[in-house]
């Protein structure tokens, strides 16, 4: 079945260093792929998507590519702040229902 | 409110008890998802709902777990029996329409089993 795998965290940063969380599916035909963020105190919101392969989704600074060869959505930000910090999530959805299936979650820390 | 609401915020319940979590979809959206997420871990799917089709269960855990949503309304998740195991933060998400659209989620209730 479709699956998605993420990084292990935690991940720390000091500001302004750059920041890659790497991602990883596996899926039949051609799903949707998204970065979903939570940060403390808060409810899970979308960061940034991407329909087909080798679109670029793009939001806050953050980016990821759908590769399609190497079945990944690696997240990137070149100079991460400390807002930044949040715990980030890597999903696909797969069906034409839409239902989400999601890797485990990577924690962010950047230090001023 | 303009966002998913949800309700309890927590519970906690002693084992072999019912429960009963909620939800309010954000107005007008005909798809709604009900999530669950384990200490530790990412979220994994349980129910579906879009308007009046048939819910796609297939992401109940076991028949103790069982969802009902009322037209495109109020979606309630029921837990027979609690065990130890399904202490978790419940999440709920909304959509205007299925697929690919973004599902705006709910604060989450999270539920301890003693």
């Amino acid at each position: 079945g479709n699956s998605v795998t993420q990084m292990e965290g935690p991940v720390t940063l000091s500001e302004e260093a750059f920041l890659t969380i790497n991602c990883t599916y596996t899926a039949t035909g051609y799903p949707s792929l998204f970065w979903y963020v939570q940060y403390p105190g808060e409810g899970l919101q979308l960061l940034l998507k991407a329909t087909k392969a080798d679109d670029k989704g793009s939001n806050k600074g953050f980016e990821a590519t759908y590769r399609k060869e190497t079945t990944s959505f690696h997240l990137e930000k070149g100079s991460v702040q400390v807002s930044d910090s949040a715990v980030y999530f890597c999903a696909l959805s797969g069906s034409n229902t839409g239902k989400l299936i999601f890797g485990q979650g990577t924690t962010l820390q950047v230090k001023p | 409110g303009a966002g998913v609401s949800q309700s309890p915020s927590n519970k906690v319940t002693e084992k072999g008890k019912d429960v009963e979590l909620r939800c309010d979809p954000i107005s007008g959206h005909t798809a709604l998802y009900w999530y669950r997420q384990r200490l530790g871990q990412g979220l994994e799917f349980l129910i579906y709902f879009q308007g009046n089709s048939a819910p796609d269960k297939s992401g109940l855990p076991s028949d103790r777990f069982s969802a009902e949503r009322t037209g495109e309304s109020v979606s309630t998740l029921t837990i027979q029996r609690t065990q130890q195991e399904d202490s978790a933060v419940y999440l709920c998400a909304s959509s205007g329409t299925s697929g690919y659209n973004e599902q705006f989620f709910g604060p989450g209730t999270r539920l301890t089993v003693l």
